[in-house]
């Protein structure tokens, strides 16, 4: 199995509140995503980045902000967490062809 | 925008058959397509990859075949068995193999 784990794996946060979600890969891989996964929606993107400190927005970035310092590690935040962010997110690394993911995180916001 | 179907939306089948997934996409200028599978609660697990070359891809029981012009992708399943069970989703890379786009996934039960 790709080197990619993700932390926490379940939060229960307050609306209003700032949450921060860590990715981290040991593959060395360019490419890194966000995406969150709703019933009837399936998997959207949130942010991905395709290099340290290069990021881009996804078709939901609205109320989501991300960060890459280091290759091995992708941050995503809510600033001010609300009720419609509950959701749960997966990290997904790449490097020239094949995707991998994490095991996802189930975000609750209350 | 690439827009990614899948067909059909959940699929329920005896033990023993074998079994075809069909996954359509709008735009054929396409890098490659993957296909995953996922568990109730779990994360994705990557099952075949096949570039935009390729016609074809087989993991034993698993083959996965493209069509570009067509905008087609089916996944085959052969002997299905109830461990095969899951969620299939099949995920179709742009042409600059930045980013890819999700289908909404094929629902499989296999019953024993």
């Amino acid at each position: 199995d790709a080197g990619i784990t993700q932390s926490p794996r379940h939060k229960v946060t307050e609306t209003g509140t700032p949450v921060t979600l860590r990715c981290h890969q040991t593959e060395n891989h360019r490419y890194m995503y966000w995406y969150r996964q709703d019933p009837g929606h399936g998997l959207r993107l949130i942010h991905y980045s395709y290099g340290v400190k290069d990021t881009d927005k996804g078709e939901v970035s609205d109320g989501y902000s991300v960060s890459r310092s280091k290759t091995e590690d992708f941050l995503l935040t809510l600033e001010s967490a609300t009720s419609s962010q509950t959701s749960v997110y997966f990290c997904a690394i790449k490097g020239n062809t094949e995707a991998f993911f994490g095991q996802g995180t189930r975000l609750t916001v209350v | 925008k690439q827009e990614v179907t899948q067909i059909p939306a959940a699929l329920s089948v005896p033990e023993g058959e074998n079994l075809v997934l069909n996954c359509s996409f709008t735009d054929s200028a396409i890098y490659n397509l993957q296909w995953f599978r996922q568990d109730p609660g779990k994360g994705l697990t990557s099952l075949l990859l096949i570039q935009s070359s390729q016609r074809e891809q087989t993991s034993g029981r698993l083959n996965a075949s493209l069509d570009k012009s067509s905008g087609r992708s089916t996944l085959y399943i052969a002997a299905s068995q109830p461990g095969d069970s899951a969620t299939y989703l099949c995920a179709v890379g742009d042409n600059y193999g930045q980013n890819f786009v999700f289908g909404p996934g094929t629902r499989l039960s296999v019953l024993p």
